[in-house]
């Protein structure tokens, strides 16, 4: 057990609506990243925060956002849905920021969209 | 532009058998290089990590190695077992953040280890 927590574990959803995904990171970590993983595809970063602050974003689309929150946990929230959409979307936690934190992965949220 | 390239994309086995797995880098400025498990349908889940003085690391029956000058890493496993079954991402992370964040991973080995 990572102790990085996602919910829900599925979603389905139709094409146009809005979904959030949740995700409490690892005891003590700060830094949650969000990662999207297509069938048979690598992992695709999608944004970092730290300590409730945006650090780096990758390609994530304008429909996309997300936030961290006082807590620490974050929510990543996915609109006009596509059906490309459809994915596994992770979250993974580290203590801090720097390239040497080991990453601890969750273990998805996986969304389809009809 | 930084990219890890893995190698072979899928591999089925016997089960007792050993296999090594392939990753070539091209991430600048390099900090380290990272072995993930997927189970499918799971998280990643960390074997190894190393620097760049690390030549060679183990997790049991995983064994990594990394050579900075050619730019390259393996993961050999040992005397494979059913539970070995899933996708091994190779990962590098950059000194510096770009697009990709820190962290480019690979596309991933999907292992298939058969009775």
């Amino acid at each position: 057990d990572s102790g990085v927590t996602q919910t829900p574990k599925h979603l389905i959803t139709a094409t146009g609506q809005r979904v959030t995904l949740r995700c409490s990171p690892r005891s003590g970590d700060l830094s949650v990243y969000w990662y999207q993983q297509s069938l048979d595809q690598g992992l695709q970063f999608l944004i970092q925060y730290y300590n409730g602050e945006e650090r780096a974003k990758g390609n994530i689309l304008e429909r996309f956002s997300a936030q961290q929150f006082p807590d620490l946990h974050s929510e990543l929230n996915l609109s006009s849905l596509e059906l490309g959409d459809s994915a596994l979307y992770f979250c993974a936690s580290s203590v801090g920021v720097g390239p040497n934190s080991p990453l601890h992965f969750g273990n998805g949220t996986r969304l389809t969209v009809t | 532009k930084n990219q890890v390239e893995q190698s072979p994309q899928s591999l089925i086995i016997l089960e007792g058998k050993n296999c090594t797995l392939q990753c070539n880098y091209t991430v600048s400025p390099f900090s380290n290089l990272r072995w993930y498990k997927q189970d499918t349908g799971r998280g990643p889940v960390s074997l190894t990590i190393m620097t760049f003085s690390e030549n060679t690391k183990s997790n049991g029956r995983y064994t990594a190695t990394l050579d900075a000058d050619t730019k390259q890493s393996s993961l050999h496993i040992t005397a494979s077992q059913l539970s070995d079954s899933a996708s091994y991402i190779c990962v590098v992370s950059a000194l510096t953040r770009g697009s990709q964040g820190n962290l480019i991973f690979g596309k991933g080995t999907k292992l298939s280890v058969k009775p």
